[in-house]
């Protein structure tokens, strides 16, 4: 089955710095990759997501990549705030037909970011 | 408003008596899920389901059931909850739309 690995499990950073998080995959069939947030006691929230026929997608202040050659995808964070501070979680998933299937998530990565 | 729902929200139980967990989505999502979160494992897939009577298996099946008998419920079912159960559960819904899921707000679950 796939496999998420999600690397740094923490990551400390000064208020404007950027921040990236780096997550691999090992099914290459997989080709729906979401990131979420959740912030302390609450529900995950899904804040980008990119498609395998995409390379780069960008909201804002939040960007992800894709390679899927390498089988790994990133989360930036440019310009962080104190309110970027949570857990993030990347995942993966195969769809077909514009559903869901099995979705596979990183174990997290805590941000902190420091005023 | 749109949202998924569960109940109960905490619930401390011993083991080997069974449970259920309710979830209940009111945006007529084809598709719900339910996870386990715990420390340093992060979310792990217990269930899926892509439509009525329709469901499988995540990666943490083992000691659970779920039924989707209507749209908009999908209850998670524990026989003969151990403490290894013991987790932050959540139900999730989503579109038939490249799986922008939307998560309910947690049962924590404590099995003495």
């Amino acid at each position: 089955g796939e496999n998420v690995e999600q690397h740094p499990s923490t990551l400390s950073v000064q208020e404007g710095d950027s921040a990236v998080i780096k997550c691999t995959y090992s099914d290459s069939a997989s080709n729906y990759f979401p990131w979420y947030k959740q912030e302390l006691g609450k529900r995950p929230q899904l804040i980008i997501d990119i498609r395998s026929n995409v390379g780069e997608k960008k909201d804002q202040r939040i960007a992800v990549t894709l390679n899927k050659t390498a089988k790994h995808f990133s989360l930036h964070i440019t310009e962080t705030q104190p309110e970027d501070s949570a857990v993030y979680f990347c995942a993966a998933s195969i769809v077909s037909g514009g559903s869901n299937y099995k979705l596979t998530f990183g174990k997290g990565t805590l941000l902190t970011v420091n005023p | 408003e749109a949202q998924v729902t569960q109940n109960p929200r905490y619930l401390i139980t011993v083991t080997g008596k069974k449970l259920t967990v309710t979830c209940s989505q009111n945006m007529n999502h084809e598709y719900m899920s339910w996870y386990r979160q715990d420390p340093g494992l992060g979310l792990r897939q217990i269930y899926y389901s892509m439509n009525v009577e329709v469901t499988d298996k995540g990666d943490v099946p083992e000691g659970y059931k779920v039924s989707r008998k209507e749209k908009r419920n999908f209850p998670l079912i524990l026989e003969s909850p151990s403490p290894n159960q013991t987790s932050l559960y959540f139900c999730a819904s989503s579109k038939a739309d490249w799986g922008k899921q939307f998560f309910g707000p947690g049962t924590r679950l404590t099995v003495l």
